[in-house]
């Protein structure tokens, strides 16, 4: 069970909207519709941004959307803001009642 | 409101065993659709999923870390406990107890950050 493959670091421009991948394997990512999306600032605890691959829970913003294809499944942000510069990380079901972490994303806005 | 606390030491030297205690409020773990777990993250690095518990005790663990690991309940008390024995440098990191409903982590603890040295 290895962790689920992400960019180290994306960045872009106050308005720009971004893409992170978050790739795993046809035994998890692939075969279930259930991939998380966490952001997490300096110091503070992983925040729930997308469940079930695309929804969000009350209080999300708009700008925050997931999707998935294949064994990859991708967070994007839309209309960046400097606020959203943080840690992303990826988490999805790997049968069984386990789990699996991305490696991280560094989301810099410039 | 749902809201968890981890405690614990926060050195530990190599070789012993570190024991959490996740304290919750505002749900039960008595009933099969909730379930705690523990996740760690050494500094400056990725989320490592480690251990869960659900409401019916069932357990799991994270397959390359099994054989250190222990979690249990105590639903009297609404609280989680962790343990990972023989302890190393590579273990030292902020250690969260998160609530999982379904297939999520929607509420987390603080963290703690645990040191493991001599």
């Amino acid at each position: 069970q290895s962790a689920l493959t992400q960019p180290a670091s994306v960045s872009g421009s106050p308005g720009q909207s971004i893409t992170i991948s978050c790739t795993g394997t046809s035994n998890d990512v692939g075969r279930y519709d259930h991939v998380s999306w966490y952001q997490q600032h300096p110091g503070k605890a992983p925040k729930l941004l997308i469940y079930a691959g695309s929804e969000r829970p009350s209080g999300v913003s708009v700008r925050f959307s997931g999707s998935k294809s294949g064994n990859t499944a991708s967070l994007t942000i839309s209309g960046l803001q400097a606020e959203d510069e943080a840690d992303y990380h990826c988490s999805a079901y790997a049968g069984d009642r386990l789990v699996i972490f991305g490696g991280g994303t560094k989301l810099t806005v410039l | 409101q749902i809201t968890l606390r981890e405690s614990g030491p926060t050195v530990v030297k190599p070789t012993q065993t570190l024991t959490l205690t996740c304290t919750f409020s505002g749900f039960s773990l008595s009933s099969g659709g909730e379930s705690v777990g523990w996740i760690r993250q050494p500094p400056g690095k990725a989320l490592e999923w480690l251990a869960l518990i659900y409401g019916d005790d069932d357990k799991r663990y994270s397959p390359s870390l099994k054989s250190r690991l222990t979690i249990t309940k105590d639903t009297s008390k609404d609280q989680v406990v962790f343990t990972m024995t023989n302890m190393d440098p590579v273990d030292t990191g902020t250690y969260f107890c998160a609530h999982k409903r379904g297939w999520d982590f929607d509420f987390w603890g603080q963290g703690t950050l645990v040191t493991v040295s001599s």
